[in-house]
């Protein structure tokens, strides 16, 4: 069974801290690698897919990193308007093998940026 | 601009009533779209892949009959909650992928709340 586990659960800091959200996974057939930010009553939207151990992506302030058994979604010089759920989930084909549209999600962390 | 359009984002609806939940590919054609649940602090479950023109396929522990799913057209999937009780308020998002699935884009989410 596809397993994924963040942490922290939650995360405060302080504007301009940098910080480093973990997601650990176990997954037969990683074939992506997703990481979603979510704000309160709203659908999660999209940052990242990360399909090879070694890879790396940006976007702003924000970097995602894969490993093998992990990835990290490093925040540089955070601002309050970056609070918010981030989620991390992995991609497998179903049970058929044919589709990649299943999404295993972590339970995400909760970002809290102060001012 | 939006990707997936999910209409309503809210509905308040009486114990035994059903409700429907619109969920709108904008930017492509979507043989294959997915319903997701997530809980109030808890992370986003799928419960099934609906097919264009054919039948949806259920995870375990999802009730077909009590989760009508149509996918009439490649645009246009909805997810109808038959009989509604407390126990099903949730939220209730949908999900698109790119033609790979390199991309899984979410709608904004349907907050349901049965009284």
């Amino acid at each position: 069974e596809d397993q994924v586990t963040q942490s922290p659960e939650a995360l405060r800091l302080q504007e301009g801290e940098s910080s480093s959200l973990n997601c650990s996974y176990t997954v037969s057939g990683l074939r992506g690698l997703f990481w979603y930010r979510q704000d309160p009553g709203k659908g999660p939207e999209f940052l990242f897919t990360l399909y090879s151990a070694g890879e790396e992506k940006e976007k702003e302030r924000l970097k995602a990193t894969l490993t093998k058994k992990e990835s990290f979604l490093h925040i540089t010089a955070p601002k309050p308007e970056d609070s918010a759920t981030y989620l991390c989930a992995v991609q497998a084909p179903d049970a058929g093998g044919t589709s990649y549209g299943k999404l295993t999600f972590g339970q995400g962390t909760i970002l809290t940026v102060h001012p | 601009g939006a990707v997936v359009s999910q209409h309503p984002s809210r509905v308040i609806c009486k114990s035994g009533t059903s409700v429907k939940i619109e969920c709108r590919s904008l930017d492509f054609q979507a043989t294959t779209m997915f319903w997701y649940r997530q809980f109030p602090k808890q992370s986003l479950m799928l419960m099934a892949t609906s097919n264009e023109g054919s039948k949806a396929t259920y995870e375990q522990g999802v009730e077909k009959d009590k989760f009508l799913i149509n996918h009439a057209s490649l645009t246009l999937s909805t997810l109808t909650v038959t009989s509604a009780h407390p126990e099903d308020s949730s939220f209730y998002i949908c999900s698109v992928g790119t033609g790979g699935y390199e991309k899984l884009f979410f709608g904004s989410g349907t907050q349901l709340s049965v009284l």
